[in-house]
């Protein structure tokens, strides 16, 4: 089966602009989470969403952060204004319902100068 | 949250059995083992997970102590392909607002010599 397919797989963005960033699933998968992993530390959860849904947010700094799943399927991730300190590598996984394996992206790498 | 407890870092020699340990004492009945490992710059992989019995994959063993308190990966012959940061997870399997939850710790730091 065809993997999770992130993008862009690199950017380099200015302090206070906005970014954001996809993730397609894989298909029939219902469960899909957004991670942010600074660099020499673990991934960090940042959304989980069930279909269309969100399961737990409670690590995503609202204020600057946005996420969406419409349909529930495909997803993005925005930031806006960026600050230095999202640099980071953010992934993005889906699983089946249950008692299933996580399947991870290649994640996109974010730079913000 | 049930947390999960690792070493930060262990060594191994290729083609030697590796034994990664992990705590979690206060996991509750409903919560999975799951163990994933990360390579360099790529995302992280699923690698095994289970509940009470002793389970093996053609990557790996999981090896659960009768209390549940502690597991064990095992490696049966460590390749310089299994570098890498391994992480023990709890992913519970009820409802609430854990369900489906996969937390990542800092995890272990296998380097394998050749």
């Amino acid at each position: 089966e065809a993997g999770v397919a992130q993008s862009p797989r690199y950017k380099i963005i200015e302090k206070r602009q906005s970014v954001a960033f996809w993730c397609n699933p894989i298909s029939g998968h219902a469960t899909l989470y957004w991670y942010q992993q600074i660099l020499g530390q673990g991934p960090k959860l940042l959304i989980q969403f069930q279909n269309n849904g969100v399961v737990d947010d409670s690590q995503l700094p609202k204020d600057r952060f946005s996420a969406e799943r419409l349909k529930g399927v495909d997803s993005t991730l925005k930031i806006q204004p960026a600050k230095l300190e999202d640099s980071a590598v953010y992934l993005c996984a889906s699983r089946r319902t249950g008692v299933t394996e996580a399947f991870f992206g290649q994640g996109t790498r974010l730079t913000v100068v | 949250d049930a947390k999960t407890t690792q070493p930060n870092s262990m060594e191994s020699n290729e083609e030697e059995p590796v034994h990664l340990p992990c705590n979690h004492s206060t996991i509750s009945g409903t919560d999975y083992i799951h163990w994933y490992r990360q390579l360099p710059s790529q995302g992280p992989e699923y690698v095994i997970h289970g509940l009470t019995s002793n389970v093996n994959n053609r990557m790996a063993s999981l090896a659960i102590a009768e209390d549940r308190k502690s597991s064990t990966l095992i490696l049966h012959r460590a390749t310089l392909r299994d570098a890498a940061v391994y992480y023990c997870i709890l992913l519970r399997n009820a409802g609430g607002t854990s369900y489906g939850k996969l937390t990542f710790g800092q995890g272990t730091i296998l380097t394998v010599h050749p």
